[in-house]
């Protein structure tokens, strides 16, 4: 099983301001099979990077994946107040599929 | 637009059994594998099964392995988690999930879940 540790747990940080997520896999992620997903208190988990660096439909373009293997690091330019939400990196390419443990991005 | 709606979910006692359903719309369902994750309280994400557009494929968590059974009827536009043998553990809210194609394993758009409480 490929297990996935996120850094930090949490980031405090304020509107306007810019975020680095990382990811770090305990072996290589098959084919850069590996997304983020972004979830909001209270509701369903939304992807937003899939095969490492491709966004999603209608993910605005302040988000942004980067990384390959065991390294992995989502970017938000510019946090809007929509933004601040716990967030998961995934792996899809071996079974079983793994979550990280998330970071919460928070308000200052 | 996709639709993904979740039900099922209860209070029941350990050792006892409950079915999930999750109902589709949006999209042209057998065109696409579905899965199952959970999340337990204030807990991060598990994966927890997964079938194929065709139910030719399924695959489970080992943490549920003989315990759940996933099923769809395309007719219906359905998937199913049947779960057995409860435990305390399997206490979360339950997401299903599309997957992005018929049999791959990116998961795309969920539903909002339905909990599943196992207390005595």
């Amino acid at each position: 099983e490929i297990v996935l540790t996120q850094s930090p747990d949490t980031l405090s940080l304020s509107p306007g301001e810019g975020a680095t997520l990382s990811c770090r896999a305990s072996q290589s992620v098959y084919d850069n099979n590996f997304g983020w997903y972004q979830q909001r208190l209270g509701q369903a988990p939304r992807l937003l990077i899939y095969h490492a660096s491709s966004r999603a439909t209608g993910i605005p373009d302040r988000f942004s994946g980067s990384g390959s293997g065991t390294v992995f690091t989502l970017t938000i330019s510019r946090l809007e107040p929509e933004d601040f939400a716990v967030y998961y990196c995934h792996q899809y390419g071996s079974s079983p599929r793994t979550f990280g443990q998330g970071t919460k991005v928070e308000l200052k | 637009e996709v639709q993904l709606v979740e039900s099922g979910g209860d209070l029941v006692q350990p050792g006892g059994s409950l079915r999930l359903s999750c109902a589709a719309s949006g999209f042209t369902f057998s065109d696409h594998s579905m899965n199952w994750v959970r999340q337990a309280p204030g807990q991060g994400l598990e994966w927890v099964s997964y079938i194929t557009g065709s139910s030719a494929h399924i695959h489970y968590a080992d943490s549920v392995k003989g315990r759940f059974t996933i099923s769809r009827d395309n007719a219906k536009n359905s998937v199913y988690l049947q779960l057995n043998s409860l435990r305390a553990e399997d206490t979360a809210v339950y997401f299903c999930a599309r997957g992005t194609g018929s049999g791959d394993w990116l998961m795309d758009y969920w539903g909002q879940g339905t909990l599943v409480t196992v207390s005595s």
